[in-house]
C-alpha cells in the first residue's frame, strides 16, 4: 500500500516549457487535490476533484490545468511554465469532499514535486 | 487578515520542555480543525483533529475555543523527534492551512 505517489520528484524547466505532474493513490479515495507550497505562504489549493469525473478551481488555479484520469489518478499540467510557478507541489487525497464524519476528512499527501522554472 | 494565523516561531526548546502553539482563524463558518505536522522537505501528515471538547493523544493535547476562534496545541515532555513545523488547519469546504510554526527541540 503505497498511499499517494507523485512523479517526478524534481524537475527543472525553462520559461514557456510545458509539463505534467502525475499523482496516483491506492486508498480508493474519492477526492484528490493539488497544492503548492511556497516559502512564507503556506499550502495553497490549486485544483481539486471531489469525485471521479469532476474538477474545480481552488485558490490559485491560474496557469494550471488538471485531469482526473480515473479514480486513482489526478494530473496537473503547466502549459507554459513561468518563474512564478517555481514551488513545491503536493498531491493529496481523502475519502470524500465536504462535511464528513470524523476521519473521513483526513487528507493524505504525496511526497511532493520540487519544480524550478528558469 | 489571513484566514488562519500562527506564530511562525521558531520555538527552540530543550528536551523535556512543554511547549504551546496558538492559532487563530477568521471565518466563524469554519467547521473542522486539525493540526498537521511537516518535517523538513517532507509532506504534511495529520497529527490530530481538534474537537470542541478538547482531545489528547499521548503527549499532545489540542483545544478549540469556537467563541474566540482560537486553536491550541500543547506538547508535553518534548522529544528531539518532535522537531518539525506544525500546521494549523481549518476547514469550511476546502482545507485552509496556516503558514506553520517551527519547533526545534535540542538535547
Amino acid at each position: 500500500n503505497a498511499g499517494v505517489t507523485q512523479t517526478p520528484k524534481f524537475q527543472v524547466l525553462k520559461t514557456g516549457q510545458s509539463m505534467t505532474l502525475q499523482c496516483a493513490q491506492d486508498m480508493n479515495h474519492n477526492s484528490m487535490y493539488w497544492y503548492r507550497q511556497d516559502p512564507g505562504m503556506g499550502l495553497r489549493l490549486i485544483y481539486y476533484s471531489a469525485s471521479e469525473g469532476t474538477t474545480d478551481k481552488g485558490e490559485v488555479p491560474n496557469g494550471y490545468n488538471v485531469s482526473r484520469l480515473n479514480k486513482r489518478e489526478f494530473s496537473l499540467r503547466l502549459e507554459s511554465a513561468a518563474p512564478s510557478q517555481t514551488s513545491v507541489y503536493f498531491c493529496a487525497s481523502s475519502e470524500a469532499w465536504g462535511l464528513m464524519g470524523r476521519g473521513q476528512e483526513t487528507q493524505y499527501f504525496g511526497p511532493g514535486t520540487r519544480l524550478l522554472v528558469l | 487578515r489571513k484566514e488562519v494565523e500562527q506564530d511562525p516561531g521558531p520555538f527552540n526548546v530543550p528536551e523535556g520542555a512543554t511547549v504551546a502553539f496558538n492559532c487563530t482563524y477568521s471565518n466563524s463558518a469554519s467547521q473542522s480543525f486539525f493540526w498537521y505536522r511537516q518535517d523538513c522537505r517532507k509532506e504534511p501528515k495529520l497529527l490530530m483533529s481538534v474537537y470542541s471538547s478538547g482531545n489528547e493523544d499521548g503527549r499532545f493535547t489540542a483545544q478549540l475555543n469556537r467563541a474566540s476562534q482560537y486553536i491550541s496545541l500543547l506538547i508535553r515532555d518534548s522529544k528531539l523527534s518532535d522537531s518539525a513545523t506544525y500546521l494549523c488547519v481549518v476547514k469550511r469546504t476546502a482545507l485552509i492551512f496556516g503558514k506553520g510554526t517551527t519547533l526545534s527541540v535540542s538535547s
